[in-house]
C-alpha cells in the first residue's frame, strides 16, 4: 500500500545550525517528492521538490536528496533561522496525481 | 494570479445545515483537489478533479459532495455533517500533464456543532 514515513516527529536546533528531516516511501513507482512547510494557522507551502531522475536539488539554504534504491529522501536546511520554525511535511506522488504525506516534523529553531 | 483562494475562511454549521465551500484558481491548472486536515496531522486527500471530471474519490462519505463547475472553480457541498467532520478543508491545484507541485489555498476552518 501507499505509505510515507517521516522522522523525526520533532526537531529542535540552535539558530545557525543545520536541520535534516528524513522520509521513506513504500511504492517503488513513486516519481515525485515535494516538501511542504506549514506555519501555524496557514496553508501548506511548497518549498522544494525533486523528481526521480535527479539525486539532489538545492534552493538557497534548502536542499533535498533522493535515494531511489533505498526509497528514501531527505530535506536539509542550513543556517537555520527562527522563521524556519514550522511543521514540515514530506510527500510522495503516486498514480499521477495522488499525494501521500508523511506525518510531519515540528521544527523549532531556538535563537 | 498565482494563488488559490478559498471562501469562507471560517464556517460554523449545525448538523442539519447545508453549506458550500468554494475554491478558485487562475493559474491554468487542470487538476484540483480537496483535502481535510485535522490538528497536528497531515492533509488527507478527499477528491481529485482532472479536466473538470472526478478522477479520485477517497471513499469519502456522501455527506460531502464535490462539484467542478469549470476549470477554475471547485466547490464542496456539505450536508448533515457530524461534529467529527470539524477540520481545516484545503483546496489545491496543479498542472495535470506533469506530476508537479500542488499549490494549496488558505483553507476553510469548519466547525460542526
Amino acid at each position: 500500500g501507499e505509505n510515507v514515513e517521516q522522522h523525526p516527529s520533532t526537531l529542535s536546533v540552535q539558530e545557525g545550525d543545520s536541520a535534516v528531516i528524513k522520509c521513506t516511501y513504500s511504492d517503488s513507482a513513486s516519481n515525485y517528492f515535494p516538501w511542504y512547510k506549514q506555519e501555524l494557522g496557514k496553508r501548506p507551502q511548497l518549498i522544494i521538490d525533486i523528481r526521480s531522475n535527479v539525486g539532489e536539488k538545492k534552493d538557497q539554504r534548502i536542499a533535498v536528496t533522493l535515494n531511489k534504491t533505498a526509497k528514501h529522501f531527505s530535506l536539509h536546511i542550513t543556517e537555520t533561522q527562527p522563521e524556519d520554525s514550522a511543521v514540515y511535511f514530506c510527500a510522495a506522488i503516486i498514480y499521477g496525481n495522488k499525494l501521500v504525506f508523511g506525518a510531519g516534523t515540528i521544527l523549532r529553531v531556538k535563537s | 494570479d498565482t494563488e488559490v483562494t478559498q471562501t469562507p475562511k471560517h464556517l460554523v454549521m449545525g448538523m442539519t445545515n447545508k453549506k458550500s465551500l468554494k475554491c478558485e484558481q487562475h493559474m491554468g491548472h487542470r487538476a484540483m483537489y480537496w483535502y481535510k486536515q485535522k490538528a497536528k496531522k497531515p492533509p488527507e486527500l478527499m477528491f481529485v478533479y482532472s479536466y473538470e471530471k472526478l478522477s479520485i474519490n477517497e471513499s469519502v462519505p456522501s455527506r460531502f459532495s464535490p462539484e467542478c463547475p469549470n476549470s477554475s472553480l471547485l466547490n464542496l457541498h456539505l450536508h448533515a455533517l457530524q461534529p467529527e467532520d470539524s477540520a481545516l478543508y484545503l483546496c489545491a491545484s496543479s498542472q495535470e500533464e506533469v506530476a508537479g507541485g500542488q499549490f494549496f489555498g488558505p483553507g476553510t476552518r469548519l466547525t460542526v456543532l
